[in-house]
């Protein structure tokens, strides 16, 4: 089946510095990766749709120049969270998509801490 | 803008019981998909079910099937024969016609405690 991975899935920072989250699909050529942002015991919020080789969109309320999106090659997105806060705690989650198919294939997700 | 309702924020079952799940959307396509995601204490979300809405039979997936009700909006999950494996989170989710937004639309999501 389709698998997607993600790398880190933990990691801790300091307040003011940047880090950097993997979206891989393993088996499949995603043409389209969507990142979701998961508070604790809450659902998953869509932050941006990548499309390979162009653009991220961005959902309303998303600070573009804080949480960039790249989506560079067929198998890999980065979400780079900058100049993090506290607030920015969370869980992120990927997901990735073949063109012309309907099933997004979820990554296991990537808890960030913010200190 | 869709929007999708979990109104059981916690449900609980006996295992080898029958649970069903509630979810109610809003939207104003006539095509679109349904989905039932899965979000165990690991948190990989798992798809157990999904319905086009242009399909009137129920969609079924061993233990798992759907009441989807297209006039009434609502999309609800049963799960026959409960077992232990079967606790976690479960979310509802919308998205629209193919061609359209791709993007997923959850609900707040029903927390399942099943009860050996």
């Amino acid at each position: 089946g389709a698998v997607v991975s993600q790398h880190p899935s933990r990691v801790i920072c300091k307040s003011g510095t940047s880090v950097k989250i993997e979206c891989r699909s393993l088996d499949f050529q995603a043409t389209t990766m969507f990142w979701y942002r998961q508070f604790p015991k809450q659902s998953l919020m869509l932050m941006a749709t990548s499309n390979e080789g162009s653009k991220a969109t961005y959902e309303q309320g998303v600070e573009k120049d804080k949480f960039l999106i790249n989506h560079a090659s067929l198998t890999l997105s980065t979400l780079t969270v900058t100049s993090a806060h506290p607030e920015d705690s969370s869980f992120y989650i990927c997901s990735a998509r073949v063109w012309g198919h309907w099933e997004q294939f979820f990554g296991p997700g990537t808890r960030l801490t913010v200190l | 803008a869709q929007t999708v309702t979990q109104s059981q924020p916690e449900m609980s079952v006996q295992e080898a019981e029958t649970v069903t799940l509630s979810c109610t959307y809003d939207t104003s396509e006539s095509d679109y998909y349904l989905f039932w995601y899965k979000q165990p204490p690991s948190r990989q979300m798992i798809l157990v079910i999904r319905q086009e809405a242009y399909k009137q039979q129920n969609a079924t997936e061993n233990r798992f099937s759907v009441n989807f009700q297209k006039a009434a909006k609502s999309f609800s999950l049963k799960i026959s024969d409960s077992q232990l494996g079967d606790a976690a989170m479960y979310f509802c989710a919308y998205r629209g016609p193919q061609g359209g937004s791709e993007k997923l639309v959850f609900g707040k999501g029903t927390k399942l405690t099943v009860n050996p």
